[in-house]
């Protein structure tokens, strides 16, 4: 049994370009959260997805924004990359409705430059 | 506004000594308190959590953490600590279900001397 699994692992972009970051959750989890890590920080919540809509959301400019696929996989977009970008970006998935806990993907490592 | 605290950065211990890392908790109802450890180079792995009931909480690799809301703290430990644990290790706060947001705090870098 998968668990968690993002895509690509590490990624160098440059300033202005824009970036999507994949995540396929655990079999049968139906809902995916994103994570911002910056360097010697604890994750920030970024949004949640749960039946491909958009159900809470950090504190995060609109320039990060995502989809979720039927098949519940994820996607998160970023626009116009800045240099405080440069993160790791973790994926977590879980159920919506029970008390099972996220587990989370090894994550991508984005760097802006 | 929910928090977590975790007041130390950087912890150093030796080979089998026991360990203690500290998590305090601003909440407004009853909190659900989780502590995650994150490998170099890795995700974050759930070792324990706590919902209700019993105040002291088992985890895998054999640690364990004990609520206490007197001091709004829910600390980690382990009686005798692996050069293998050396990790980040991270409180966090959140809701009952999946459908609740992770808060997390600031983690604490262990390193384990031999």
């Amino acid at each position: 049994d998968a668990g968690v699994t993002q895509s690509p692992t590490h990624l160098i972009k440059t300033r202005g370009q824009q970036v999507t970051l994949r995540c396929s959750p655990k079999s049968g989890h139906d809902t995916v959260s994103w994570y911002q890590q910056a360097l010697g920080q604890g994750p920030q919540f970024i949004f949640q997805y749960y039946e491909e809509e958009e159900r809470q959301r950090g504190n995060f400019p609109d320039r990060f924004s995502g989809h979720q696929f039927p098949n519940y996989s994820s996607e998160l977009n970023v626009n116009a990359l800045l240099l405080g970008d440069s993160a790791l970006y973790l994926c977590a998935s879980s159920f919506f409705e029970t008390t099972e806990t996220q587990y989370f993907g090894p994550g991508t490592r984005l760097l802006v430059l | 506004a929910q928090s977590v605290t975790q007041p130390d950065i950087h912890i150093t211990v030796s080979e089998g000594a026991s360990l203690e890392l500290r998590c305090n908790y601003s909440y407004g109802a009853t909190p659900y308190l989780f502590w995650y450890v994150q490998s170099p180079g890795q995700g974050l792995q759930l070792l324990l959590k706590y919902f209700s009931g019993d105040t002291l909480v088992q985890g895998i690799k054999g640690f364990e953490a004990e609520f206490k809301r007197s001091q709004s703290s829910f600390n980690l430990r382990k009686p005798s600590v692996h050069w293998s644990d050396a990790a980040e290790y991270f409180c966090a706060g959140g809701g009952l279900t999946g459908a609740n947001n992770l808060f997390f705090g600031t983690g604490t870098r262990l390193t384990v001397i031999p």
